[in-house]
Order: C-alpha cells, then structure tokens, then sequence
C-alpha cells in the first residue's frame, strides 16, 4: 500500500500568512489520483484539489495544489481565519485508496 | 445537489456486527462513474478507507478489512450498506459515506456527515 506523509503534523500561522503543507508518497503517484481534503471540527472532510492541483468546485483561487510524482504541495496564499482546520492528502493510484495523517492548521 | 446520510445503531457489542445505512438523495445510486463509499475515522485520528461498491455491484474492500466486511446496494431504496462482523473496540469510529468520482476527480467529492459507532458492552 503507498503511505502517505504529511508534514509538518502541526502548522501554527497567522492570519494573512502564506501556509505550506508537504504529502511525501512511498511510492510514485500520478498527479491525476491526488487530492486534498479539509476538515473542520465535528464536519466530515471536504474536497479542496483533486488531481493534484484542480481546485473544486467553489474553492477559492488562495488555494492551490502543485507537485508530482512521490511530492505533493498544498498552498493556501494568505489565510483567512475559516482557513484554520486539519488538511488530508489522499492518492487513488493503486489500492488500497490511503490517505496521509493529516496536518493541523492552527492560528499563531 | 446529491446528498447522503448515513444511519444505524450509534452502539454495538463487542464481536456483533455493526450494520449501517447510506441513503442517497438528490440523484440516482444507478448513475455510473460513481464509487459508492466507506471511510472511517477513529477518534482523533485520521482516515481509514474500507471500501466501495458500484451501482452494478462490484466492490472493492481494503485488505486490512477485507475478511469482515460486505458491501451491498440496494438500487430500489437508492441505498448502500456496510456490515462489519466481529467487531471489536478498535472498530469504535466516526463512519462517513461518501461519493468517489471515477470520470473526473477521481476523488471523494461529496461526504455524508458521518455517523459516531461505539463498541462497547
């Protein structure tokens, strides 16, 4: 099964700070099987960037994805307060479907 | 605007079988391109996939899970169910159903809210 590494596993920002979120694969993934997710506390995930970087429908442009192979990048551009949650990385490449551990966005 | 919720007994007893319901609304469970979805999360945790079944009735179940679980549809009902046998505390989880999208996304782009199943005598 491909593991999935998000780091870092915490991410203290602030509000108007650009935020960076790493999704290292134990094995290489096509860019077209990679997504991200947020959740809020008490929500179920939600899709933010699916084929590693094409936003949802709805999802704001202060969010982009970028990467390839074994490396992964989710980018939020200047963050917003609703931005504060805990972002997943998830690959369909080869099964099992995995997801990463999650990385904590919380405000600084 | 396709919407699903799940349903079933929030409590289980150790080695029983927790049964749960997804319902489907706003569009047919007959439409292909969709992976009718299991994904759990335990408490504080991330997220584990158990598996999916398509309109047609093929299923995939993740190997981790695969020797407890059935997947089953009921089209009539626009309905999908999970079954897991044996359980035990480590099943203890929030459950979601969710839709993957095999024609374009090929990611889980609509979620159920989730529903919280305990076991515990």
């Amino acid at each position: 099964e491909i593991v999935l590494t998000q780091s870092p596993g915490t991410l203290s920002l602030s509000p108007g700070e650009r935020a960076t979120l790493s999704c290292r694969a134990s094995q290489s993934v096509s860019s077209s099987y990679l997504a991200w997710y947020q959740q809020k506390p008490g929500q179920a995930p939600s899709l933010l960037i699916y084929g590693a970087s094409s936003r949802a429908t709805g999802i704001p442009a202060r969010f982009s994805g970028s990467g390839s192979g074994t490396d992964f990048t989710l980018t939020i551009s200047r963050l917003e307060p609703e931005d504060f949650a805990v972002y997943y990385c998830q690959q369909y490449g080869r099964s099992p479907i995995t997801f990463g551990q999650g990385t904590r966005l919380e405000i600084k | 605007q396709v919407q699903l919720q799940e349903s079933g007994p929030g409590l289980v007893k150790p080695s029983q079988t927790l049964s749960l319901t997804c319902t489907v609304s706003g569009g047919s469970i007959n439409t292909g391109g969709y992976y009718w979805s299991w994904i759990r999360q335990h408490p504080g945790k991330g997220l584990e996939y158990i598996g999916y079944i398509y309109y047609s009735g093929s299923t995939y179940y993740n190997p981790s899970l695969r020797s407890r679980v059935t997947i089953s549809v009921d089209t009539s009902k626009n309905q999908f169910s999970l079954k897991l046998t044996s359980v035990t505390a480590a099943d203890t989880a929030m459950y979601y159903c969710a839709s993957l999208v095999v024609v374009t996304t090929y990611a889980f782009d609509i979620w159920g809210q989730g529903t919280m199943v305990t076991v515990s005598s």
